[in-house]
């Protein structure tokens, strides 16, 4: 069956280092993979999208990697700061050209100051 | 970025009655628009694809019947939950595309508590 794995313990960090976070998926041939941020009661605001054929994406403090091979990608937040705080979710299309994203269980990130 | 709104935010109703929930796109037009359901502390559940002009598409388990989804212009979807049961409390999330980039721009959401 199809999964998408992130890891629901939260990752507790101290401010200014760099936080990463892990998206796992199986059962999916994705033609790209994306990050989102949801705070608490809010919905999610989108972060990066990395293509299949992309190894590396960033924006500014933000790094993700994708590695179709072990079907994985990691997100890096550095310099992370108290702000950061919050939800990260990984979130997959479907590869068979529909439009709708699949969602990860999300991975609660708490930087301390 | 283009902005979705959905409203209301926050809605409590009776068991039994029906609720109407609009998702709308501000600055952009959105031929597809999805509606996501997300319980407390677990991921988004694509519930439907809703389609400018033609029927909506819902995902396995979910009642088409049961969460009505219209999406009658470029820039407004909506979902009615009917006769809304305790089961049906969640926060309900609407989202939309905003050109072919692939990223989704959601709503705020609407937290739904049926008594």
């Amino acid at each position: 069956s199809q999964k998408i794995e992130q890891n629901s313990e939260a990752l507790n960090i101290q401010e200014g280092k760099t936080a990463t976070l892990t998206c796992n998926y199986t059962n999916y041939s994705p033609a790209y993979l994306q990050w989102y941020r949801q705070d608490p009661g809010r919905g999610p605001v989108f972060l990066l999208l990395i293509r299949e054929n992309e190894k590396e994406k960033r924006k500014e403090r933000l790094k993700v990697t994708f590695d179709t091979t072990l079907k994985q990608s990691l997100f890096h937040i550095t310099a992370s700061q108290p702000a950061d705080s919050a939800t990260y979710l990984c979130a997959l299309d479907q590869g068979t050209g529909r439009r709708a994203l699949t969602f990860g269980s999300g991975t609660r990130l708490q930087v301390q100051p | 970025g283009a902005v979705v709104s959905q409203h209301p935010s926050r809605v409590i109703c009776k068991s039994g009655t029906s609720v109407k929930i609009e998702c709308r796109s501000l600055d952009f037009q959105a031929t597809t628009m999805f509606w996501y359901r997300q319980f407390p502390k677990q991921s988004l559940m694509l519930m439907a694809t809703s389609n400018e002009g033609s029927k909506a598409t819902y995902e396995q388990g979910v009642e088409k019947d049961k969460f009505l989804i219209n999406h009658a212009s470029l820039t407004l979807s909506t979902l009615t939950v009917t006769s809304a049961h305790p089961e049906d409390s969640s926060f309900y999330i609407c989202s939309a595309m905003a050109g072919k980039t692939g990223e989704l721009f959601f709503g705020e959401g609407s937290r739904l508590t049926v008594l």
